[in-house]
């Protein structure tokens, strides 16, 4: 069965750090991939998804940066976090044929102090 | 481009009663899929209960059940014989044939009491 890790579960970096979350999907092959953010309250905000390594389509201009280095792993990460950064963020998978339902991965809550 | 609309904020449910919750959506397509989420306080996102636009029939699954209706671009859920599990946000979500972009509504935060 398919299984998705996002790590860390939980971050606190302070203004101007860098920032780096990862996400690894198991048991299946060339995944559609997603990150997602959510405010707190809020619903949830599209921001980047791949359909394959080194393909990366950003839905909201803004501070962060995606990569997909391998089939599955995706990353997201800043060079500078800022304030408005804090939020909790989710990854995401969909396999990629017409109805595949999104699968979504623990998340991660940041912090930016 | 497609809108997901859910107009309660916020809902509460005695324990063992049904509650509804409503979503609408907005599109140009004929093709696609509607889905609903759930985000208890631990925050995992867990699907519910997706539905095939092209399918007339309302799908169910065990406590929950949709009342989608095409023409009216509404994709309800309801939920019988509440338990205080159920205590979470919930999300309507849309997505198009072939298309790798969801678009999520703004979120129902429900509550059931005991």
């Amino acid at each position: 069965s398919q299984t998705i890790h996002q790590w860390p579960a939980t971050l606190v970096q302070p203004v101007g750090s860098p920032l780096s979350l990862e996400c690894t999907v198991e048991g299946t092959s060339n995944p559609n991939l997603y990150w997602y953010r959510q405010a707190a309250g809020r619903g949830l905000q599209l921001l980047f998804y791949s359909v394959g390594i080194g393909q990366i389509s950003s839905e909201v201009p803004q501070n962060l940066s995606a990569s997909r280095p391998q089939d599955r792993q995706f990353i997201l990460s800043s060079k500078k976090l800022l304030l408005s950064d804090s939020g909790f963020y989710l990854c995401a998978w969909a396999q990629d044929y017409y109805n595949s339902p999104l699968h979504f991965g623990n998340g991660t809550r940041l912090t930016v102090t | 481009a497609q809108t997901v609309t859910q107009s309660q904020p916020e809902m509460s449910v005695q324990e063992a009663e049904t509650v509804t919750l409503s979503c609408t959506y907005d599109t140009s397509e004929s093709n696609y899929y509607l889905f609903w989420y759930k985000q208890p306080p631990s925050r995992q996102m867990i699907l519910v209960i997706r539905q095939e636009a092209y399918k007339q029939q309302n799908a169910t699954e065990n406590r929950f059940s949709v009342n989608f209706q095409k023409a009216a671009k509404s994709f309800s859920l309801k939920i019988s014989d509440s338990q205080l599990g159920d205590t979470a946000m919930y999300f309507c979500a849309f997505m198009k044939t072939y298309g790798q972009n969801f678009v999520f509504g703004p979120g129902t935060r429900l509550s059931v009491l005991p």
